[in-house]
C-alpha cells in the first residue's frame, strides 16, 4: 500500500541537541510539506519542496533545516536554535500541480524536552 | 493577513445532524478542503470544494460561497466515532500552500 511513513513516533530531545525526523513518501508525489502542530492551534508549514533539490520556507521556519535529495524523503531537522521546539510534527505529500488533490499525511511524530 | 476562523467546540448527540462553519480571509483561493482528524493522528480528507454549491458524500456535505468567504461541513446521522477535530484549509493560487483553521473538536455523545 502506498504511503506516508514519519519515524519516530516519538522523539525526546536534550538542551542543545539537533535531532532529525524522517519523512519517507511512496507516492510517488513530487511535493512534501512539514506543518508543526500546537494544541488549540492549526497545522502551521515549517518547510515545503515542490521537487528533487529544492526547498521553500514556510510561515514558521526559523530553528529548523531540510534536505531533499530523493523525491521519496523529506528529513526534518529540529537545531538548537528552535527553542520551543515541544510539538507534534506532520509530515505531507501531495502530486505537483494539481489543486484539486489533498494532502497525504504521515502519522506524526511527537516531540518533547527532556 | 490571512485567517480561518472555525468554532472551538462543539457536542452534539448521536444519530443528529451537525454543522462546522469556516470562514476564511486570504489573499488567494484554490479550493477549500476539509480533513478530519483523530486525537493523536494524522488528518484523513474529507472533502473538497473549489466551486459555490454543496458537495454530498454519503454522511458527509460540504458547501462552498466564495463571495462570502464561507464554507460548512454537515455531518448527518452522527455516530461516535465522528468524535474528532475537523479542520477547514484553503489552498493558496499557487497550488502547493494550504492554510489551516485550528479545527472545531465535535463531541458526540449518546
Amino acid at each position: 500500500d502506498g504511503g506516508i511513513t514519519q519515524s519516530p513516533k516519538y522523539l525526546f530531545r536534550k538542551e542543545g541537541q539537533n535531532v532529525t525526523l524522517s519523512c519517507e513518501q511512496n507516492l510517488n508525489h513530487d511535493a512534501m510539506y512539514w506543518y508543526r502542530q500546537d494544541p488549540g492551534q492549526g497545522l502551521r508549514l515549517i518547510y515545503y519542496s515542490q521537487i528533487v533539490n529544492d526547498f521553500q520556507k514556510g510561515d514558521i521556519a526559523e530553528g529548523y533545516s531540510v534536505s531533499r535529495e530523493k523525491k521519496e524523503s523529506f528529513p526534518l531537522t529540529v537545531t538548537s536554535a528552535q527553542k520551543n521546539p515541544t510539538a507534534f510534527y506532520l509530515c505531507a505529500s501531495s502530486p505537483q500541480g494539481t489543486g484539486h488533490q489533498p494532502q497525504h499525511f504521515g502519522d506524526g511524530t511527537r516531540l518533547s524536552i527532556l | 493577513g490571512q485567517n480561518i476562523d472555525q468554532p472551538t467546540e462543539m457536542t452534539a448527540t448521536e444519530g443528529a445532524i451537525v454543522q462546522i462553519n469556516c470562514t476564511y480571509q486570504t489573499s488567494g483561493f484554490n479550493g477549500l478542503f476539509w480533513y478530519q482528524q483523530h486525537a493523536g493522528e494524522a488528518p484523513t480528507f474529507l472533502s473538497y470544494n473549489v466551486l459555490d454549491g454543496l458537495e454530498e458524500k454519503g454522511r458527509f456535505s460540504s458547501f462552498l460561497s466564495r463571495s462570502k468567504g464561507y464554507s460548512y461541513l454537515l455531518l448527518k446521522e452522527l455516530q461516535m466515532k465522528d468524535s474528532a477535530s475537523y479542520l477547514c484549509a484553503v489552498r493558496d493560487t499557487g497550488g502547493f500552500k494550504t492554510i489551516f483553521g485550528a479545527g472545531t473538536r465535535l463531541f458526540v455523545k449518546a
